[in-house]
């Protein structure tokens, strides 16, 4: 049982280039969501998912796009990357059925340099 | 105002010593669910243990037990007999009823020391 994943682990890109890190979850979770975790700061949440085809934003979603297009899989893209967007960014989802016992399962995380 | 709170920047133990790491949390929400997670530093979060707002007792998991204290709206990880292995950043989170997001702490970095 894999849980959650996330491909790429590490990416170094250069200021204005694209990306997309591909999160993946075998567990039949509803939602699924995107932090970045910069020193000192926590673990700060981009954009969230609850369901198949749906997307909201978080704290932090300037700079970010997202997709569910599947239920399994939550793309998180950087269209323009900016050295502010070097982070560790996780992934993580969970159950969805019912809120506040709902456990969420990180990813192992991947990090992202912008120079 | 900030919902979790983790007042201990840095906490160091020796090994085989118990530690309590603090969490305060804030919510008027009846129904809350709070977890405890660890980041080692290969950096991956994993989940430790649970507490929801109507369990009347002390949820533990192997060496991990919290110590919930509802009328002071705390919920304190305690790690029994620490090991090596335990030397990692702690974060708290809570998940309110109305919410689909948990709300995290800063974290807590503990060090045992052999």
């Amino acid at each position: 049982n894999a849980g959650v994943t996330q491909t790429p682990k590490f990416r170094v890109l250069k200021t204005g280039q694209s990306m997309t890190l591909l999160c993946a979850q075998d567990m039949n979770h509803e939602y699924m969501y995107w932090y970045r975790q910069d020193p000192g700061m926590g673990l700060r949440l981009i954009h969230y998912s609850v369901g198949e085809g749906t997307t909201a934003k978080g704290e932090v979603p300037d700079g970010y796009n997202v997709s569910r297009l599947k239920k399994q899989n939550f793309l998180l893209g950087l269209e323009s990357a900016a050295p502010s967007q070097t982070s560790v960014y996780f992934c993580a989802s969970s159950g969805g059925l019912a809120r506040f016992t709902d456990t969420q399962y990180f990813g192992p995380g991947t990090r992202l340099t912008v120079l | 105002a900030q919902k979790i709170t983790q007042t201990q920047p840095g906490m160091f133990v020796q090994e085989k010593e118990a530690v309590t790491l603090d969490c305060t949390y804030d919510t008027s929400d009846p129904s809350y669910g709070l977890f405890w997670y660890k980041q080692p530093s290969s950096g991956e979060m994993i989940f430790l243990i649970y507490q929801g707002s109507y369990d009347q007792q002390n949820a533990t998991e192997g060496r991990y037990s919290l110590n919930f204290q509802k009328a002071r709206k705390s919920a304190n990880l305690v790690i029994s007999a620490s090991q090596l292995g335990d030397s990692a950043m702690y974060f708290c989170a809570m998940r309110e009823g109305g919410s689909y997001i948990p709300t995290f702490g800063r974290g807590t970095s503990l060090i045992v020391h052999p």
